[in-house]
């Protein structure tokens, strides 16, 4: 059962650009990850933040972390082709198992 | 080693069939899972194996059947499937416990015919 939703379904914008994806999940939660997946293969984490984080970077990542809201966003500064996949919230309120729901994912589209 | 490795990549099999799917790591990770999914749509947890034993099902038929022969190994039986079957299989792994990354398997392609 998914955990959430995310928006925008689909984003497009050119290379050079920032893409912000939101996702909004339901129960308390012990940590929220992100993950990408390109065309129908494996997903690959990109980063994981706690419940008593509110904001992480990677790279050009930055997540940040609302639980009174139960939302997260994830922005991709200066957008590459490369970054084309889809992008999934997941979310952990397992208490130790791991077990990770996941969002439905927006669809981001970055053109040269 | 941070590969997940899955077998084969693609599986035609009909309503009538027993096949299995095998997903392996390297790791050192006690925690292996299985997920579901359909087209345009999130990967569906399916099961989860801590330290080699069944902790989580997630309600599967039982028209699928886990199996942890080792801490590097992971199999799903499959029998008597159904169309509605069809997906894209994904193993993973992890340390055990919240708070890891999950590796991910690139997937098996299943199609019930």
């Amino acid at each position: 059962s998914q955990q959430g939703e995310e928006d925008p379904q689909a984003l497009s914008i050119q290379e050079g650009e920032n893409a912000t994806m939101n996702c909004s999940y339901k129960t308390s939660i012990n940590n929220l990850q992100w993950y990408r997946q390109n065309s129908g293969r494996g997903l690959v984490h990109l980063i994981l933040i706690r419940s008593n984080e509110r904001e992480k970077h990677s790279g050009r990542l930055r997540v940040t972390l609302d639980t009174s809201k139960k939302s997260s966003s994830l922005l991709i500064t200066a957008s590459r082709a490369a970054d084309t996949a889809s992008y999934f919230c997941a979310t952990d309120s397992s208490g130790g198992y791991n077990k990770l729901i996941f969002g439905a994912g927006t669809r981001l589209a970055v053109h040269p | 080693d941070t590969e997940v490795t899955q077998t084969p990549k693609h599986l035609v099999m009909g309503m009538t069939n027993k096949k299995s799917l095998k997903c392996e790591q390297h790791m050192g990770h006690r925690a292996m899972y299985w997920y579901k999914q359909k087209a345009k749509k999130p990967p569906e947890l399916m099961f989860v194996y801590s330290y080699e034993k069944l902790s989580i099902n997630e309600s599967v038929p039982s028209r699928f059947s886990p199996e942890c022969p080792n801490s590097s190994l992971l199999n799903l039986h499959l029998h008597a499937l159904q169309p509605e079957d069809s997906a894209l299989y994904l193993c993973a792994s992890s340390q055990v416990g919240s708070y890891n990354e999950q590796f991910f398997g690139p997937g098996t392609r299943l199609t019930v015919l």
